[in-house]
């Protein structure tokens, strides 16, 4: 079955400290992997976008990793800000259908 | 570039009324997307277009929903009778290549709450 799951479903944080948020999928075939910044009451933000030989890939302070042999990928947050509070929804390309994960709700508090 | 507009932003409606969201596209994108987002259920895709041309509308739930794209930069959504299981947001969205390839850009969204 073609599923995204997202771990964890929630996070708080404190400002300033760094966070890993986790994406695994059972997608096939694959074409590439996608992070998207959802902040309350607005649309999905492209952050990265990894294809099958891109095993990183970084966006100011957003690293997202790629081990498309375990079908894992993972979104690192450096240095959080309170603008980062948001949802964090990994979404993987399976041809031309794109499979969402359900999102991990980051918090970050001063 | 305005990016993709979406109107309303919120559309509050008694059960058996007629809803129809708006959509424009980022200028010289083939592709337009409806997607709807609950808690529950997370973003589903509704239907597609390319090139104006309905291409997979398997996310349509029922014949309630009714969606085209008269021209490159328009596109409805309509709703009719509404109900109020219909309450979510309704996101569109527009892409240079296929869905699967290229970068999609969201809408703000429009926020439904059916009574």
């Amino acid at each position: 079955k073609n599923q995204v799951e997202q771990s964890p479903q929630s996070l708080i944080i404190l400002e300033g400290k760094n966070c890993t948020l986790q994406c695994n999928y059972t997608v096939s075939p694959f074409s590439n992997l996608r992070w998207y910044k959802q902040d309350t009451g607005r649309g999905p933000v492209s952050l990265t976008i990894m294809t099958f030989s891109e095993n990183t890939k970084s966006n100011g302070r957003y690293t997202a990793t790629l081990d498309a042999d375990t079908k894992q990928s993972s979104l690192h947050i450096t240095a959080s800000q309170l603008s980062d509070s948001a949802s964090y929804i990994c979404v993987v390309s399976r041809g031309n259908k794109l499979v969402f994960g359900a999102g991990t709700i980051l918090r970050v508090k001063s | 570039d305005a990016g993709v507009i979406q109107s309303p932003r919120h559309e509050v409606t008694e059960m058996g009324q007629e809803v129809t969201l708006r959509c424009k596209p980022i200028s010289g994108h083939d592709y337009l997307f409806w997607y709807r987002q609950t808690m529950m259920r997370g973003l589903e895709l509704l239907i597609y277009f390319n090139n104006n041309v309905p291409i997979d509308d398997s996310g349509m739930p029922e014949d309630r929903f009714s969606a085209k794209m008269p021209n490159a930069s328009f596109s409805t959504l309509k709703i009719q009778p509404s109900e109020p299981r219909d309450s979510a947001v309704y996101f569109c969205a527009s892409s240079f290549w296929g869905g699967g390839t290229g970068e999609l850009f969201f809408g703000e969204g429009s926020r439904l709450t059916v009574l």
